[in-house]
């Protein structure tokens, strides 16, 4: 079993709508939960994280960690086709020294006009 | 202000060659991470350095190794190349090790391909 795993898609949605995607983990030690975005041909651009269970939004993102299920979701709304990119989850945890993350695969979204 | 920058973009080798990438981060920053990320996968840990001082390792075999400079650039060399390595390798930069914040910048890669 990986220890991050996402739907890699494709994922096509029309402009405007909600998008749910969704990680699972399998490291209940996992502290830290990210959303990236990578456009093609590009490095990951960090969306957003959060630390321990619960929700945090950002404009027309949420980001939601249930522990308890090992489930991370990003929902974006009144999607938009700049939105169009492979989202990446990623979890792991710190110690003194540094960092330990580890990625899913990516799901790739395409908003279409 | 540059963003992390990375050279070579790309770079085509063959196995069993040597290959060194180049990361600058970004003005300020003094930790550096490398990533590879294979086509389809997302980014796989290779490395941190903070402070020219190795901060953590991925599972990677040991043909793998990095370096840290005083102005904080930082090196990823790549020994006796295999078919396997051919991927996008990034370079992320950030003030600190040891902690998470938006202040993580990722390069845009070196895509590297071994025939």
């Amino acid at each position: 079993q990986k220890e991050v795993e996402q739907d890699p898609g494709p994922l096509s949605v029309p402009e405007g709508a909600i998008v749910s995607l969704n990680c699972t983990y399998s490291n209940s030690a996992f502290q830290y939960f990210m959303w990236y975005r990578q456009y093609s041909r590009k490095g990951p651009e960090l969306l957003m994280y959060t630390y321990s269970s619960g929700n945090k939004e950002d404009g027309r993102f949420t980001a939601q960690v249930d522990k308890s299920s090992k489930y991370i979701s990003l929902f974006i709304r009144d999607s938009q086709p700049s939105d169009s990119a492979t989202y990446l989850c990623a979890s792991g945890g710190l110690d003194n020294y540094g960092q330990n993350f580890v990625f899913g695969p990516g799901t790739r979204l395409s908003v279409l006009p | 202000d540059a963003g992390v920058t990375q050279s070579p973009t790309h770079l085509i080798k063959t196995r069993g060659q040597h290959v060194t990438l180049r990361c600058s981060p970004i003005s300020g920053h003094k930790s550096v991470s490398w990533y590879q990320q294979v086509l389809g996968q997302g980014p796989q840990f290779i490395f941190q350095y903070y402070e020219k001082e190795e901060r953590g390792r991925g599972n990677f075999p040991d043909r793998f190794s990095a370096r840290q400079f005083p102005n904080y650039s930082s090196e990823l060399n790549v020994n006796a190349l295999l078919l396997g390595d051919s991927a996008l390798y990034l370079c992320a930069s950030s003030l600190r090790a040891g902690e998470v914040s938006n202040e993580q910048f990722f390069g845009p890669g070196t895509r590297l391909t071994v025939l």
